[in-house]
């Protein structure tokens, strides 16, 4: 069965430092996107991507993130200048059609020192 | 503002019973409500969805009731096992103002005991 996946499981960077998380959409996918879940918290949204531009974003996802498709495969997300609040669990999810169920990825722990 | 309103935080039922999560959203544009399953150090896991046109949706041992004028839907577990532990997500999207954006609910971590 296809299955979204992330690299790395766990990234620990320090304060300040850029990080690039990577996702792998399942192959037929159109939409894209990152929501990520404190520890103990709830799933929040950061983010969807479709035809290679965002469509929509939250309050969270601010001028120190950005998301890009570098290739046919690929989806990423980059924090350009970590804080310790970033610290979380990211997921990756897509769909086929915007209106169908999004399959999401086991996530990669970030912990900001 | 917390558009999706979770209870309860934590839920333990023994093996055979019945786990009842609610969830109450404020949103009326919401138009598909989803539960999903996470376990540890998981992604959350689509279980079963509905949407306001039925009141009830039941997949084997779960089932979703859904009360539209109160603005409020939850998971029943039926005979519930120890494989079920997990935490348990309400969430919902508009399908018509949205980019498929789900607004989750803050979570219900059941433990089911032998």
């Amino acid at each position: 069965e296809p299955e979204v996946t992330q690299t790395p499981s766990h990234q620990v960077t320090q304060m300040g430092q850029e990080v690039i998380l990577r996702c792998v959409p399942i192959s037929n996918h159109l939409y894209f996107y990152w929501y990520r879940q404190i520890l103990g918290q709830k799933v929040e949204f950061l983010v969807s991507f479709y035809n290679n531009e965002i469509s929509e974003k939250s309050e969270i996802f601010d001028d120190q993130f950005s998301v890009e498709r570098p290739d046919g495969s690929n989806f990423t997300l980059k924090i350009r200048s970590t804080k310790l609040e970033d610290s979380a669990m990211y997921f990756c999810a897509s769909t086929e059609e915007v209106l169908y169920e999004q399959y999401f990825g086991p996530g990669t722990r970030l912990t900001v020192t | 503002q917390q558009q999706v309103k979770q209870s309860p935080q934590s839920l333990i039922v023994q093996k055979g019973g019945i786990s009842i999560i609610n969830c109450a959203y404020e949103n009326t544009a919401f138009d598909y409500f989803p539960w999903y399953q996470q376990f540890p150090g998981k992604g959350p896991a689509l279980l079963i969805a509905i949407r306001p046109d039925v009141s009830e949706k039941k997949e084997g041992r779960f089932t979703i009731s859904f009360n539209k004028s109160a603005k409020q839907f939850s998971l029943h577990i039926m005979d519930s096992q120890p494989g079920d532990s997990a935490t348990y997500f309400c969430a919902a999207r508009s399908d018509t103002d949205s980019w498929g954006k789900l607004q989750f609910g803050a979570g219900t971590q059941v433990v089911v005991t032998p």
